[in-house]
């Protein structure tokens, strides 16, 4: 069955610290892969995609991902966290060849340290 | 940039009552989307709208729920009956196309408390 799986639900870092959230999903060829940010009482932003080429995606607010085919990931990074970054990441996929219906991960709550 | 609008924010009724949620899609889409998450769960697709009709919907979206876009702008989802486990925060979404590469564009949602 086709999943995304996000293996922390809770991350905390200090304002400054750098940042990797982690994604791996599990579908037949490589879908085409999406980061979403929930801030609270927002809706969900789309911060970065990847769709094909070049590996490595620079999305919004200075966040990349770099897809990596060998280990079904598609991790986000950011190289120094700002307390503005406090939120909820989702990782999602959609299938390629397909319809653009959107399967989240469960998510990862982000914690910024001041 | 064009937003995808939701109404109400915050939506709070009894068990058994009709709600109605509301959504205002980006002007130039013809796609739209409901999704619901359930607190401490996961983001859900419920149903995908094309050309005034259902396109795809997952089984949650049972007998109770409806979609319609009434006027020219409005895209909405209606819960018959409500029950307790309605109880989520529900995502309105809208693309241009359908193909996987066409991002959704998201709503704030609308958080339905059933009591």
């Amino acid at each position: 069955a086709q999943s995304v799986t996000q293996p922390d639900i809770h991350i905390t870092v200090s304002e400054g610290a750098s940042l990797e959230l982690r994604c791996n999903y599990s579908y037949g060829a490589t879908p085409y892969l999406f980061w979403y940010v929930q801030s609270p009482g927002q809706g969900l932003q789309l911060l970065l995609k990847y769709f094909s080429g070049d590996t490595l995606v620079q999305g919004i607010k200075g966040f990349e991902a770099e897809f990596k085919r060998s280990q079904s990931s598609f991790n986000l990074r950011k190289p120094s966290v700002h307390w503005s970054d406090a939120a909820e990441y989702f990782c999602a996929v959609t299938p390629t060849g397909g319809g653009n219906k959107l399967t989240f991960g469960t998510g990862t709550q982000l914690k910024v340290e001041l | 940039e064009p937003e995808v609008t939701q109404t109400p924010s915050h939506q709070v009724t009894q068990m058994g009552q009709e709600v109605i949620l509301r959504c205002v899609p980006i002007s130039n889409h013809l796609y739209f989307y409901w999704y619901r998450q359930i607190l401490g769960q996961k983001v859900e697709f419920l149903v995908s709208f094309y050309n005034n009709e259902i396109s795809e919907k997952s089984e949650i979206f049972d007998d109770q729920f409806s979609v319609e876009r009434p006027d020219g702008s409005n895209f909405t989802l209606k819960i018959r009956s409500t029950k307790l486990e309605d109880s989520a925060m529900y995502f309105c979404a809208s693309s241009q196309e359908r193909k996987g590469n066409s991002p959704l564009h998201f709503g704030n949602g609308t958080r339905l408390t059933v009591t």
